[in-house]
């Protein structure tokens, strides 16, 4: 069935490093692929996304590539800063067959001051 | 104020008490989902809706009943629920499909 895998599941970094988050999914007819981020007891938050015919995107300090011929994409966040700290959540929304939306199983980003 | 809501927000109950917990968004989204949250297991898609009386199954939707009878409202049902479906609840809503998700502030549920 469908699946995203997401990489590493916990992330550690000093203040002002940058963190990478890579995300791989299996349907190729996927054409939508948000991040999202949680804070401790928290709801899910949008923090950037990125469609299948566009290559990157970028917010700020926050960028989302996108490589659909080795289905693959990758949340990248530039000095980094404590309130950058929590789980980072890929997902990949697939447009047709149906209209699931498939998750990672998210990535715990530690920022250490 | 834009929002998705849900209730209730804790739950206790016991093995095969039918429950539901109500989801409403006011944002006039068409698409709808509930997800599960278990410890390294991400977000799974239990249902979802595309839009009143369009239901769909997602990953894990088994033990599981929802309704679309109005676009504001999807509440989720569980008919007998069994302790493995403590979890942690979240609805969520979209335009469509391909859009920004919103998510409601969860509901935590413990079936004993």
């Amino acid at each position: 069935g469908e699946n995203v895998e997401q990489h590493p599941s916990t992330l550690s970094v000093q203040e002002g490093d940058s963190a990478v988050i890579k995300c791989t999914y299996s349907d190729s007819a996927s054409n939508y692929f948000p991040w999202y981020k949680q804070e401790l007891g928290k709801r899910p938050q949008l923090i950037i996304d990125i469609r299948s015919n566009v290559g990157e995107k970028k917010d700020q300090r926050i960028a989302v590539t996108l490589n659909k011929t080795a289905k693959h994409f990758s949340l990248h966040i530039t000095e980094t800063q404590p309130e950058d700290s929590a789980v980072y959540f890929c997902a990949a929304s697939l447009g047709t067959g149906g209209f699931k939306t498939i998750f990672g199983a998210g990535t715990r980003l530690f920022v250490k001051a | 104020e834009a929002q998705v809501t849900q209730n209730p927000r804790y739950l206790i109950t016991v093995t095969g008490k039918k429950l539901t917990v109500t989801c409403s968004q006011n944002m006039n989204h068409e698409y709808m989902s509930w997800y599960r949250q278990d410890p390294g297991l991400g977000l799974r898609q239990i249902y979802y809706s595309m839009n009143v009386e369009v239901t769909d199954k997602g990953d894990v939707p088994e033990g599981y009943k929802v309704s679309r009878k109005e676009k504001r409202n999807f509440p989720l049902i569980l008919e007998s629920p069994s302790p493995n479906q403590t979890s942690l609840y979240f609805c969520a809503s979209s335009p469509t499909s391909e859009e920004t998700q919103y998510f409601g502030p969860g509901t935590r549920l413990l079936v004993l």
